[in-house]
């Protein structure tokens, strides 16, 4: 049970380039999330799904898009990256919606955009 | 705006002494979820509250829910140097929530414990 994988680990990004982080949960979690961490900032919710085919934005979302064509994976894709979005990035699952269940989070994706 | 105040943001004590760190909010939150976050690693679940006046122990950590279900505190006893860690107030259900009741971070303790 690996619970909630990310991919890459570190990625540095030129301005203008895109690419997708990658999140994968095996524990068959309705509930998908991706965070975004600024130093000293906390977590700021970006994106969520309720399950699969089912997205919502979170506080952040200019400059992100995501899909959840299955239940276990749930990308996200940066387009035109900026400086801004330099960042580490969460993603999580939780069985239930709402404050009363767990959320488990993978081990991040440390994004630097020069 | 920040929705949920943690304070203090660091700390640094010796390895036996005592701490108190608070979660403060002017919303009301139906739950309050705590996390502790290690270098390099995302957070994991200590406990959530949920009854306003709760109290929950998990070994030497305490965690307090307000009467009001608006602030949240967490008390270590004789801390040592594995509670190194930045610990993550979130509150869910509030009226900033969402409908699915997301959560809502604090911005986080950084405690560092000394040997």
């Amino acid at each position: 049970n690996a619970g909630v994988t990310q991919t890459p680990k570190f990625r540095i990004l030129k301005i203008g380039q895109s690419m997708t982080l990658q999140c994968t949960q095996d524990m068959n979690h309705n509930y998908m999330y991706w965070y975004r961490q600024d130093p000293g900032m906390g977590l700021k919710l970006i994106y969520y799904s309720v399950g699969a085919g089912i997205t919502d934005k979170g506080e952040v979302p200019n400059g992100y898009n995501v899909s959840r064509s299955t239940t276990e994976d749930f990308p996200l894709r940066l387009e035109l990256a900026a400086p801004s979005q330099t960042s580490v990035y969460f993603c999580a699952s939780s069985y239930h919606g709402g404050g009363y269940n767990e959320q488990f989070f993978g081990p991040g994706t440390r994004l630097t955009v020069l | 705006t920040q929705l949920l105040e943690q304070s203090p943001q660091f700390l640094s004590i010796q390895e036996g002494e005592n701490l108190t760190v608070y979660c403060n909010s002017s919303s009301v939150f139906s739950s309050l979820q705590w996390y502790r976050q290690e270098p390099g690693e995302g957070p994991v679940l200590l406990v959530t509250v949920v009854t306003g006046g709760e109290v929950k122990k998990l070994k030497r950590l305490t965690f307090q829910f307000g009467d009001a279900r608006k602030d949240s505190s967490l008390h270590i006893t004789a801390a040592q140097t594995g509670d190194t860690g930045l610990y993550l107030c979130a509150g869910a259900g509030g009226i900033y929530g969402g409908s699915q009741g997301n959560l809502i971070f604090g911005k986080g303790t950084k405690l560092s414990v000394k040997p």
